[in-house]
């Protein structure tokens, strides 16, 4: 079946501007999580989706960040006002439930000049 | 965030040999999950071990768990150049949910 899918798969933005960044997850997982990978941070959690809600937001790195998720399935990934230090690899990934295996997409690489 | 250490940073065999690399973590965990990243992106999930098991078989790979040292193993058996990626373990801890990466093992297979 399909896998997560995300897009775009890269976006060069200039500073200041706001992003939005989209995850599809495999049909029927409940849970959709957020990471960000950067060279100097590693791999990051993000935040947590159970259904539409959010019960764990501690990963956003500032107020500029915010995600949404509808109809239990696709999640957006908003970034308001990017700065250069936002640059990273965006990963999304889904799973059954909480605890189980983590399913990722293949991530969206942004750029903020 | 706590994240957990792999050892080596870096891994470089022959095709053929073994590579063994090595994960600690830091807290309690439900799990324990081993991904492949291939060029920095999409992480591929290879196994999953439970707090409760100790090894645990994929094909080539074979996967311990220590819990009272806090360590995890990954062994890859006979390698292919096609294994040539970084090598992450992450787990599931107290929270339920969310992953913890460790650092990276960045494995070259030489043909």
């Amino acid at each position: 079946g399909a896998g997560v899918s995300q897009s775009p798969s890269n976006k060069v933005t200039e500073k200041g501007k706001d992003v939005e960044l989209r995850c599809d997850p495999i049909s029927g997982h409940t849970a959709l999580y957020w990471y960000r990978q950067s060279l100097g941070q590693g791999l990051e959690f993000l935040i947590y989706f159970q259904g539409n809600s959010a019960p764990d937001k501690s990963g956003l790195p500032s107020d500029r960040f915010s995600a949404e998720r509808t109809g239990g399935s696709v999640s957006t990934l908003t970034i308001q006002r990017t700065q250069q230090e936002d640059s990273a690899v965006y990963l999304c990934a889904s799973s059954l439930l909480g605890t189980d295996t983590q399913y990722f997409g293949p991530g969206t690489r942004l750029t903020v000049l | 965030s706590q994240q957990g250490e792999e050892d080596p940073q870096a891994l470089s065999i022959q095709e053929g040999e073994n590579a063994t690399m090595n994960c600690s973590y830091k807290t309690s965990i439900n799990n324990l999950q081993w991904y492949r990243q291939n060029s920095g992106r999409g992480l591929v999930h290879l196994i999953l071990i439970r707090s409760n098991e100790r090894e645990k078989h994929s094909g080539r790979l074979r996967v311990t768990l220590d819990t009272s040292k806090k360590s995890s193993s990954l062994l890859i058996t006979a390698s292919r150049a096609a294994d040539t990626a970084s090598y992450f373990c992450a787990n599931s801890g107290g929270s339920n949910y969310k992953l913890t990466f460790g650092k990276g093992t960045l494995l070259t297979v030489n043909p």
